[in-house]
């Protein structure tokens, strides 16, 4: 299967500054990638498709880039609810595989 | 608007099954080749794809459940669900069904339920 390698684990930052949040995968994905936010107690939140492509509602302050194994998600200026854990996935293969996550912490 | 909602016990013993529904509402599961999926999150961990069905019964699994889960899907009814048998602890998690933004086989989920806790224990 597809291991998928989030850094950094947490990342601390404030309101206003920039993220910038890496993904890994153990072998080529092409640009199947999405990523996720997730709020506790709720379910994850689909942001980024198929590496760059915002998803319907997501505002522009999130942006994706990458292909084959590296991939980064950015927040551009960090709002108050964009503090969060944040999660990749592969569509490339079979099983389907997420990583492990990036907690976006309040300085 | 389309909606999911798991149901099921919140609480299973060891060694016994698991067994979940999700009810969607306000379209039908046999309009589009969803592949629509089951999805587990452990305390403090980042999710696991479970398996995924279309309205066919065409299915995929996670290979790591070393096949004691099936997923099978009631077009009359409307819902999906997942049975996951010889359970321990190890599968507490909260469990959430979804919907692929994509038609293709294999996809990311942009729909999905409130999600329902499920507890292994004696």
């Amino acid at each position: 299967e597809i291991v998928l390698t989030q850094s950094p684990v947490t990342l601390s930052l404030s309101p206003g500054e920039r993220a910038t949040l890496s993904c890994r995968a153990s072998q080529s994905v092409s640009a199947y990638l999405a990523w996720y936010q997730q709020k506790a107690g709720q379910a994850p939140r689909l942001l980024i498709h198929d590496a760059s492509n915002r998803a319907t509602g997501i505002p522009a302050r999130f942006s994706g880039s990458g292909s084959g194994t590296d991939f980064t998600l950015t927040i551009s200026s960090l709002e108050p609810e964009d503090f969060a854990v944040y999660y990749c996935q592969q569509r490339s293969t079979w099983p389907l595989t997420f990583g492990g996550g990036t907690k976006v912490e309040i300085k | 608007q389309l909606q999911l909602q798991e149901s099921g016990p919140g609480l299973v013993k060891p060694s016994e099954t698991l067994s979940l529904t999700c009810t969607v509402s306000g379209g039908s599961i046999s309009n589009s080749n969803y592949y629509w999926g089951w999805i587990r999150q452990p305390p403090g961990k980042g999710p696991e794809w479970i398996g995924s069905i279309n309205y066919s019964g065409s299915t995929f699994y996670n290979p790591s459940l070393r096949g004691r889960v099936t997923i099978f899907v009631d077009t009359s009814n409307n819902h999906f669900s997942l049975s996951l048998t010889s359970v321990t602890p190890a599968d507490t998690a909260v469990y959430y069904c979804a919907r692929p933004k994509q038609l293709a086989v294999g996809g990311c989920f942009d729909l999905w339920g409130q999600g329902t806790w499920v507890t292994v224990s004696s």
